[in-house]
């Protein structure tokens, strides 16, 4: 199946500081990806849509100016936690979303990202 | 906001045993259902898009099955194997924009 990677796989940061996180479709182009949070013992959160070369769209409740994403190329998207504090610490996983046919796609995971802040 | 559901929580079983679990979702605006099955410290893995109601899907020992005028659907693995233990996620999709809401997830564990 398709390869999706994500740098680093965990980061330990003090607060105040900022942390970027990539996500990278490795043999597929992806003109879609898209970035959640997990919380402990709950499901995984949509943060926003990632759309190579416009703007992310943000879920309602997600900071934009928080949570920076960046979707330069097609197979490469960012997130770059910005000013982070204790509360940020999470598990954050990004998607890339493969189109199989005029109507249909599959969505692959990369292995998500640790973040603590300290 | 969408609700899915996913019950039980959790599940242990034997190794042999067959079991199943469920996933809830609305039954308005369906588009698609997904399955993944995600091992600690893995990607979570695409098992299954369901689109059709009545859709019955089989991989290996596993298999689903789909009712879109209710909103459910139904994992089940056959003769559990201890590598079957992960968390399986459902995720519901009442667009084709690609977005998912994910239910809790089954953390199934098969004991030796």
């Amino acid at each position: 199946g398709a390869v999706v990677s994500q740098h680093p796989s965990r980061v330990i940061c003090k607060s105040g500081t900022s942390v970027k996180i990539e996500c990278r479709s490795l043999d597929f182009q992806a003109t879609t990806m898209f970035w959640y949070r997990q919380f402990p013992k709950q499901s995984l959160m949509l943060m926003a849509t990632s759309n190579e070369g416009s703007k992310a769209t943000y879920e309602q409740g997600v900071e934009k100016d928080k949570f920076l994403i960046n979707h330069a190329s097609l197979t490469l998207s960012t997130l770059t936690v910005t000013s982070a504090h204790p509360e940020d610490s999470s598990f954050y996983i990004c998607s890339a979303r493969r189109q199989t046919g005029i109507e249909s796609y599959e969505q692959y995971f990369g292995p998500g990202t640790r973040l603590t802040v300290t | 906001i969408l609700n899915v559901e996913q019950s039980p929580q959790s599940l242990h079983v034997q190794e042999g045993d067959s079991t199943n679990f469920t996933c809830s979702f609305p039954s308005s605006n369906f588009y698609a259902l997904h399955w993944y099955r995600w091992e600690t410290a893995k990607s979570p893995e695409a098992l299954f898009v369901m689109t059709l109601n009545g859709d019955e899907k089989k991989k290996g020992r596993i298999s689903a099955t789909l009712n879109t005028k209710e909103g459910y659907s139904y994992l089940y693995i056959k003769g559990s194997q201890p590598e079957d233990s992960a968390t399986y996620l459902c995720a519901f999709s009442n667009t084709n924009a690609g977005k998912s809401t994910f239910g809790d997830g089954t953390t199934l564990t098969v004991k030796p």
